[in-house]
């Protein structure tokens, strides 16, 4: 089982619309969490970070679910500007005791008119 | 505070030559993680570097590839006797020590052609 796993997509979506990924992940020792962008041929960038009560920022909300393992992130009325591959993010204590970051593959988002 | 510093942003390499790409992380970073990142594809992790350590290499082809973090100057990830499938978009990031709440920030990548 991959430490990090995400529908890679496509999501083809309108704009307006409402979008949700998930991203599960394998180490319950996991500690922080994550949601980078990542344009095309471009470097990722942190989009927001995820807390356990769940944290907004404008359109986008993320949300950590501990005893399923997964975090969520959703985006409400799609821009054409949103259109990029999304990337969860796990830090973990991995044996030999560090820290380590973990990326998922990425769910390609494609926003159209 | 300048941000991770990649270079060079392209390089281009004939089969059999040596690629050097270096890193410099943020100001005050110690650990870099590198990526390989193939067209269309997603993110691979590589090597895991604190200064002067290797602490995790799983993600590094057992040939042909290194990777070092000296005490001073950038992070160099170095691939010898280059194929056209080392032909990738190579992406560094930075991160502090001893943060595990922290997010890593990235460099714009090198993007390596191999002819």
């Amino acid at each position: 089982r991959k430490e990090v796993e995400q529908d890679p997509g496509p999501f083809n979506v309108p704009e307006g619309a409402t979008v949700a990924f998930n991203c599960t992940y394998s180490n319950s020792a996991s500690q922080s969490f994550f949601w980078y962008r990542q344009d095309c041929r471009k470097e990722p960038k942190l989009l927001m970070s995820v807390y356990s009560s769940g944290n907004e920022d404008g359109r986008f909300t993320a949300q950590l679910n501990r005893a399923s393992q997964y975090i969520s992130l959703l985006i409400r009325d799609s821009k054409l500007s949103d259109s990029a591959t999304y990337l969860c993010v796990v830090i973990g204590m991995f044996s030999g005791g560090y820290n380590k970051l973990i990326f998922g593959a990425g769910t390609r988002l494609a926003v159209h008119p | 505070n300048a941000g991770v510093m990649q270079n060079p942003r392209h390089l281009v390499r004939r089969r059999g030559q040596e690629a050097r790409l270096r890193c410099s992380p943020m100001k005050g970073h110690s650990h870099v993680y590198w990526y390989r990142q193939l067209p269309e594809e997603g993110l691979k992790f590589m090597v895991y570097l604190q200064k002067e350590n290797i602490i995790d290499e799983s993600g590094m082809p057992k040939e042909r590839f290194s990777a070092e973090f000296p005490k001073e100057g950038p992070s160099i990830l170095r691939i010898q006797q280059v194929v056209r499938g080392d032909s990738a978009a190579y992406f560094c990031a930075s991160s502090p020590i001893g943060h595990s709440n922290t997010e890593a920030f990235f460099g714009q990548g090198t993007r390596l052609t191999v002819v």
